[in-house]
């Protein structure tokens, strides 16, 4: 089945300590977003790609880097930078264009040790 | 500028009883509307969506939304509610200042009591 692999699901970190997200998708999108979700809150955009080898800042870039060196693979770090990591993290991809509804894999939450 | 507000943070509702939630929004440009469902430790699942066909927007599992543009609200109904259908729900709305970019509501938490 066509869908978004995130992993890991469960991810721990030490004050410090840069780690890496995984986002994999198989439905041929082009589109693919990074979000961060906060109890109580709507999701933010942190980084989004429409093409590979391209990426634009979302709204909540500051402590956060990509790459997309793949049209399947958008891996997400967290760097030591950011000073509240401790989230639940959403990557999604889309098709191109007006009105494409975004896809979402299952999360990765993350926390501070 | 584009914004979501959803009316209620929580909704209590009884099994076979009807759901209602309300969402309002404001945008420059005529707006695509998304209702989005989200279980709990998942992500996000497309219930439907709005892109000016039709005001009324049937989705998946028995949900429906009404686009009101005089109101500019699209409030998310059902008209007996399952236990299944607990989860957090969120209502979307695109964004004018970058193709793609959506803008999503705070959510409604929705508990169903046998």
């Amino acid at each position: 089945d066509g869908g978004i692999t995130q992993s890991p699901k469960y991810l721990f970190r030490k004050e410090g300590q840069n780690v890496t997200l995984s986002c994999e998708q198989n439905l041929n999108h082009d589109a693919m977003y990074w979000y961060r979700q906060d109890p109580g809150q709507g999701l933010r955009l942190i980084y989004y790609s429409q093409i590979v080898n391209d990426f634009q800042k979302g709204d909540i870039a500051e402590g956060y880097s990509v790459s997309r060196e793949k049209k399947e693979s958008f891996p997400l770090t967290v760097t030591s930078a950011q000073k509240n990591p401790t989230a639940f993290y959403l990557c999604a991809s889309s098709l191109l264009g007006d009105n494409q509804p975004q896809h979402f894999g299952d999360g990765t939450r993350l926390s501070i040790l | 500028a584009q914004s979501v507000t959803q009316l209620d943070s929580h909704v209590s509702v009884s099994e076979g009883t009807p759901v209602l939630l309300r969402c309002n929004y404001s945008s420059s440009y005529s707006p695509s509307l998304f209702w989005y469902v989200q279980h709990p430790n998942k992500g996000l699942q497309l219930l439907l969506k709005y892109t000016s066909a039709a005001t009324l927007v049937k989705g998946i599992n028995g949900f429906e939304a009404e686009f009101k543009k005089s109101e500019t609200s699209f409030h998310l109904t059902k008209p007996s509610a399952h236990m299944s259908d607990a989860a957090e729900y969120f209502c979307v709305v695109s964004r004018t200042d970058s193709w793609g970019k959506l803008q999503f509501g705070a959510g409604t938490q929705v508990v169903v009591t046998p």
